[in-house]
């Protein structure tokens, strides 16, 4: 298998322009995540799914994101419109349904796409 | 929610074991301890877990407290690619598939 597919590597755009990140997950995850990454607050969770469904978006920043799984073998995670405290490095991730007992399922990050906003 | 305590970074000798700490002091029973790293440029990578007994794999070795407020990463044999931040994570019980990194301990290595 090719891993988590993530495109672009990197985005160069100018500040209130849509940016559009997008993911292929590991053929048959069950969960999908989007982690955002700065020098300043680490990597932080924004959002996961499960079986294409939202399961916690507390992690979202404000209405400016939003985030689709609309099938199994792709997300996307939009920015409308973006600001330059959105610059950083996203990164999705996917995992199996853990058995029972079996703590979370390992994570499969993909490569990041390094935004940045001028 | 449960967290975790590491050092900000530790240094090691090339083909030397490391020892990488975590304190999860309150910690509750059915919290996994995970284990992941994250080389330079690249997105993190699994690397172990475990509950309560200790764990080997092909990468490391996990040795657990007995009261589990404590487990530590073992590398028997550090090298150059090893170089990473390392993060002890916990799956949070009822919230199993949701993992959330903390800042992590830094390895560097030298020769």
């Amino acid at each position: 298998d090719a891993g988590v597919i993530q495109s672009p590597r990197h985005e160069v755009t100018e500040m209130g322009q849509e940016v559009t990140l997008r993911c292929k997950p590991i053929s048959g995850h069950d969960y999908l995540f989007w982690y955002r990454q700065t020098m300043m607050r680490g990597l932080e969770l924004l959002i996961y799914f499960n079986n294409n469904v939202p399961i916690d978006d507390s992690g979202m920043p404000e209405d400016r994101f939003s985030a689709k799984m609309p099938n199994a073998s792709f997300s996307t995670l939009k920015i409308q419109p973006s600001e330059p405290r959105d610059s950083a490095v996203y990164f999705c991730a996917s995992s199996f349904r853990p058995g029972a007992g079996q703590g979370a399922g390992e994570l499969f990050f993909g490569e990041g796409s390094r935004l940045t906003v001028l | 929610d449960a967290k975790t305590t590491q050092p900000n970074s530790m240094e090691s000798n090339e083909e030397e074991p490391v020892h990488l700490p975590c304190n999860h002091s309150t910690i509750s029973g059915t919290d996994y301890i995970h284990w992941y790293r994250q080389l330079p440029s690249q997105g993190p990578e699994y690397v172990i877990h475990g509950l309560t007994s200790n764990v080997n794999n092909r990468m490391a070795s996990l040795a657990i407290a007995e009261d589990r407020k404590s487990s530590t990463l073992i590398l028997h044999r550090a090298t150059l690619r090893d170089a990473a931040v390392y993060y002890c994570i916990l799956s949070l019980t009822g919230t199993a598939s949701k993992l959330t990194f903390g800042t992590g301990t830094r390895l560097q290595v030298t020769l």
